[in-house]
């Protein structure tokens, strides 16, 4: 069956170090993946989206990267901040009108 | 420009009742997606709109449905309510459908008793 694993539901770290978010994927053959953030009581808010055929993604801060061999997308937080705290959700979607799927999310507390 | 809108913000009902829950999209925007997130089941979809037809459903039972008009606003329906359809109804538009950038509303907390 379809599962999307988010590699621990908490992680902390200490504020200044590059936090890593694990999203792995099994029966999925996705065209897009997208990176998501969290706040308590909001909505999802858009990061970053990669595509099948590129491997890394950059944006400010945030780095993510796609690799369909291993199955596997890794969201980086360089010099991370304690306004960085959240949960951070990854989803796959196959493309076409595929409906998308989100992982259960990790929660990133960076400590000051 | 203005954000994905939904009301009501908060909403208590009792089992067996119908609630429509409505969302408005970032101008421009024709998708429309329902998701429905609990602590359980994180955010799982419910369907998605383009340009009022259904394009895509999630596995949901029929008593969830939903609609969108002529200028992409939509609403959702949920019939017969249980308590287990207690949770945070989330709708996100998006420019070119669900496999590109959302935008998501604040949610409608829903609570069933």
């Amino acid at each position: 069956s379809q599962k999307i694993e988010q590699n621990s539901e908490a992680l902390n770290i200490q504020e200044g170090k590059t936090a890593t978010l694990t999203c792995n994927y099994t029966n999925y053959s996705p065209a897009y993946l997208q990176w998501y953030r969290q706040d308590p009581g909001r909505g999802p808010v858009f990061l970053l989206l990669i595509r099948e055929n590129e491997k890394e993604k950059r944006k400010e801060r945030l780095k993510v990267t796609f690799d369909t061999t291993l199955k596997q997308s890794l969201f980086h937080i360089t010099a991370s901040q304690p306004a960085d705290s959240a949960t951070y959700l990854c989803a796959l979607d196959s493309g076409g009108y595929q409906k998308v799927t989100f992982g259960t999310g990790t929660k990133l507390q960076v400590i000051p | 420009k203005a954000g994905v809108t939904q009301t009501p913000r908060y909403l208590i009902k009792t089992r067996g009742q119908q609630v429509t829950l409505s969302c408005s999209p970032i101008s421009g925007h024709r998708s429309v997606s329902w998701y429905q997130q609990t602590p359980g089941q994180g955010l799982q979809f419910l369907f998605e709109y383009f340009s009022e037809t259904q394009r895509n459903k999630g596995n949901f039972p029929g008593r969830f449905s939903g609609r969108q008009f002529s200028n992409s606003r939509s609403e959702m329906n949920v019939s017969t309510l249980e308590l287990g359809d207690s949770a945070l109804y989330l709708c996100a538009s998006s420019l070119r459908g669900q496999g590109h950038e959302q935008y998501f509303g604040p949610g409608t907390r829903l609570t069933v008793t």
